[in-house]
């Protein structure tokens, strides 16, 4: 099985903050990864697919990196609707979620 | 645009059974693969189960394996879940969403509103 984790688990930052969450695959999944978003007593969203891929209707600040095992999720500069927990998810081999980062307001 | 509605969820005792339902409006159904996905309170999201469009390939999460049937009816436009033998670990809210794909693994770019699921006594 392939096992993802990401770090930070909670990460305070302010408005106007650029963040940047990382998540790490067990082993290669070429570039089968997607972030989501999630709000307290809501779905999550899907934000970025195939790694790099931005879904339609997703705000420009946030972007993906990354293949192989190591990728990137960076919000270019934080946004009040940002505050949020965000997941990972693997598709290349069945589909693995990562732990999940909490964006908190310092 | 794609809507996803799960009922079925509820209180049941260890042990017991219960089954979830997806009613999907807004895509073409036979098209995609469908997701069950949950999340116990205050924990992340966990795979549970995924079907193919066309229901010929079922594939579960090792902590379901045996106790979980996912199944579809494409007249219907409905997804299912069949949860029998529940344990008081399975107590979460059970999302379905829907595969960007049709018959290979691939990222859930619609989820339903969740279903939340309590095993107790």
């Amino acid at each position: 099985d392939i096992q993802m984790t990401q770090s930070p688990s909670t990460l305070s930052t302010s408005v106007g903050d650029r963040v940047t969450i990382t998540c790490r695959a067990s082993q290669s999944i070429s570039n089968w990864l997607a972030w989501y978003q999630q709000k307290p007593g809501k779905a999550p969203k899907l934000l970025i697919y195939k790694a790099s891929s931005l879904e339609s209707g997703v705000p420009s600040r946030f972007s993906g990196s990354g293949s192989g095992t190591e990728f990137t999720l960076t919000i270019s500069s934080l946004q009040p609707d940002d505050f949020a927990t965000y997941y990972c998810q693997q598709y290349n081999s069945y589909v693995t979620f990562g732990g999940g980062t909490k964006v908190e307001n310092k | 645009q794609v809507q996803l509605v799960e009922s079925g969820g509820g209180v049941v005792q260890p042990g017991g059974s219960l089954r979830l339902s997806c009613a999907a409006s807004g895509l073409i159904f036979t098209n995609y693969g469908m997701y069950w996905v949950r999340q116990a309170p205050g924990k992340g999201l966990e795979w549970v189960a995924f079907i193919w469009s066309d229901g010929s390939q079922k594939y579960y999460a090792d902590s379901v394996k045996g106790r979980f049937t996912i199944s579809r009816d494409n007249s219907k436009n409905t997804l299912f879940l069949q949860m029998d033998s529940l344990r008081a670990e399975d107590t979460a809210v059970y999302y379905c969403a829907k595969d960007a794909y049709g018959s290979s693994w691939g990222h859930s770019d619609s989820w339903g509103q969740g279903t939340l699921v309590t095993v107790s006594s």
